[in-house]
């Protein structure tokens, strides 16, 4: 059962766009969102999250945004650039139990000159 | 700030072997720390979740006797895949948090280490 899904398993923008990816979950008790940034064979790291009393969250060039009715969210990267190629995974948790992640399958984002 | 070590950053062995994994946060202390496994093209799927001096919690369909933990510092928790098989191949991930990894506290992540059993 994949409480959190990213349904596009890859995306490419060309350099200057802007990079939306987009991420649901089914777990209506999931309360904080959290988006990383996976190069191969490294950790993931961590790049903006968000509270579910929030509707969005901005941070430089990253741009959370979270539709709680929809059980959506989607993280938009604006100007997108080469750097930003990489794997990135939403995940959620449940802030009042034992703050386990669950992570989606993770968007591979290719960023082109 | 927040740096998360894990070693040995890759291991091919041969089957039946047992192959320990640490995960060191290195400029906070962790009071829990999470192991994850990742197979090719797949998410991050936790097995299990350690706090400094008491037994991990493992995830449902996680074999305790196979994936020793040990958490004995703020510091470091070891993952230790015993008589290891090829099935048991995979990227293993650790990551690290203060205060039980709320949202407010990202964990932190270690660069994984790829397990290869012969």
């Amino acid at each position: 059962d994949q409480q959190v899904k990213q349904n596009s398993p890859s995306l490419s923008v060309q350099e200057g766009r802007i990079s939306i990816l987009n991420c649901d979950y089914t777990n209506s008790m999931f309360d904080y969102f959290l988006w990383y940034k996976k190069y191969p064979a490294e950790g993931p790291t961590f790049l903006i999250s968000i509270s579910s009393i929030k509707d969005k969250n901005e941070d430089g060039r990253f741009t959370v945004f979270l539709n709680k009715s929809a059980k959506h969210l989607s993280l938009h990267i604006v100007p997108s650039q080469p750097g930003d190629s990489a794997v990135y995974f939403c995940a959620a948790l449940n802030t009042g139990t034992a703050s386990k992640l669950t992570f989606g399958t993770g968007t591979r984002l290719q960023v082109t000159l | 700030g927040a740096v998360v070590s894990q070693h040995p950053s890759w291991v091919i062995c041969k089957s039946g072997t047992s192959v320990k994994i640490e995960c060191r946060s290195l400029d906070f202390q962790a009071t829990t720390m999470f192991w994850y496994r990742q197979f090719p093209k797949q998410s991050l799927m936790l097995m299990a979740t350690s706090n400094e001096g008491s037994k991990a919690t493992y995830e449902q369909g996680v074999e305790k006797d196979k994936f020793l933990i040990n958490h004995a510092s703020l510091t470091l928790s070891t993952l230790t895949v015993t008589s290891a098989h090829p099935e048991d191949s995979s990227f293993y991930i650790c990551s690290a948090a203060t205060g039980g990894a709320s949202g407010n506290q990202p964990q932190h992540f270690g660069d994984g280490t790829r397990l290869s059993i012969l």
